[in-house]
Parts: C-alpha cells; sequence; structure tokens
C-alpha cells in the first residue's frame, strides 16, 4: 500500500538550516508529483512547494522562494526540503504529500500524505 | 486565487444534512478538492475535480458546483464526520486551500 513517512524534523533556532527528508513506498516515486505543505499550530493548510515527476519542474509558495529547497532521488523513492534561515513562523507540522488528478500543469491534488514532521523554530 | 469557505464553524447533529460552501476569487474550472482532518491526523482526500468521489469513501458524501463556486454536502452526518473540512484549487501552478470549516456536535 502507499505510504509517505517524514522524518528529520526538530529544533532549530532561527536562521538556522534544517533538511526534512520523505520516504516514498507502494508506488513509484517518478511517476508523480510530489508536494510539501505545512500546517502551523492551529492553523490551516498551505502549499510551500512541489516537484513534478518528468522535468523536476519546481514551484514555491512566496512565503518561503529563496530560503527553501526541494529535491527528488527517484532512485530511492525520497523526497526532500532543504530549509534554511529559518523563522519563528516557519514553526509547523510538515507533510510530503503524492499529487494526482493533475490537469496538465502544476502538482494536482495530494491524494497520499504522509503523518507529518514538526519543525519548531525558537531561540 | 484566494478561496473562501463558509461558515467556519458548522454545529449540527447526527443525521443532519450538512453543505459547506466555497468560493474561489477566479475561476478554477473543475480543478477542485475537498479534504477531510481530524485532530492530530493528516488531511484526508474526499473528492477531487468538483464531484469525482476518491475510493473508499462513503457515498454520503458528495461535490458540486463550477468555476468559483462549490459545495461539499453530506447528506446524512455520521459520528466519524464531526472533522475539519478544506476545499483546494490546483488549477493554477500555486495550488491553495479554504481556511477550513469545522463540523461540530450540536
Amino acid at each position: 500500500q502507499v505510504q509517505l513517512v517524514e522524518s528529520g524534523g526538530g529544533l532549530v533556532k532561527p536562521g538556522g538550516s534544517l533538511r526534512i527528508s520523505c520516504a516514498a513506498s507502494g508506488f513509484t516515486g517518478s511517476d508523480y508529483h510530489m508536494t510539501w505543505i505545512r500546517q502551523a499550530p492551529g492553523k490551516g493548510l498551505e502549499v510551500i512547494s512541489y516537484i513534478s515527476s518528468i522535468d523536476h519542474y519546481t514551484h514555491y509558495a512566496d512565503s518561503v522562494r529563496g530560503r527553501f529547497t526541494i529535491s527528488r532521488d527517484n532512485g530511492k523513492n525520497s523526497l526532500y526540503l532543504h530549509m534554511d534561515s529559518l523563522r519563528a513562523e516557519d514553526t509547523a507540522i510538515y507533510y510530503c504529500a503524492r499529487g494526482n488528478h493533475a490537469p496538465g500543469y502544476g502538482a494536482g491534488c495530494p491524494d497520499y500524505w504522509g503523518q507529518g514532521t514538526l519543525v519548531t523554530v525558537s531561540a | 486565487i484566494q478561496m473562501t469557505q463558509s461558515p467556519s464553524t458548522l454545529s449540527a447533529s447526527v443525521g443532519d444534512r450538512v453543505t459547506i460552501t466555497c468560493r474561489a476569487s477566479q475561476s478554477v474550472s473543475d480543478w477542485l478538492a475537498w479534504y477531510q482532518q481530524k485532530p492530530g491526523k493528516a488531511p484526508k482526500l474526499l473528492i477531487y475535480e468538483v464531484s469525482r468521489l476518491e475510493s473508499g469513501v462513503p457515498s454520503r458524501f458528495s461535490g458540486g458546483g463550477s468555476e468559483t463556486d462549490f459545495t461539499l454536502t453530506i447528506s446524512s452526518l455520521q459520528p466519524d464526520d464531526f472533522a475539519t473540512y478544506y476545499c483546494q484549487q490546483y488549477n493554477s501552478y500555486s495550488p491553495t486551500f479554504g481556511q477550513g470549516t469545522k463540523v461540530e456536535i450540536k
């Protein structure tokens, strides 16, 4: 069955860096777009980045562009998010998700989600 | 594209018919999805392309609408349905979610 497992979250100081990972199983990662979505405590959902399946086109939300970098290793069926210059407002649960039902552009809608990894940015 | 859901909170009883509305700031065509999230859990996809039910989702859930105005309807609310619901547009390179609607027990 499809599984997505995030790892690498933790406590980091403002201005610091962190890399979180997502291990996929039960499907061929290279066939799907992959997305990072975050949810601040008690708040809603925000798509922060995605990477396309074939040409590795990447997209970033304005809130993270220039600070975060998404990448994927199809051979390892893994997705990564490298986060630099972290701020308190980046504190959130970070979910990786598989994109599906795409209209030919964009990442589609996430049909499978991981359990999330908590990133806390605090001094 | 901004997505606005209403109401923000909805109080209902088991067996009630419940409708949640989602409005887009511009047309998203048919590229609209609905998710259910329970506390401490990841969201779950219920409906995609406005009205297509994801595999395994009970038929009491249905979606409708087009362009900018959409609805999620639960025909007969069950105890397992008390949760927060989000709409999401994926018609652009910048997908966005609504702010969520919490369905609570009356």
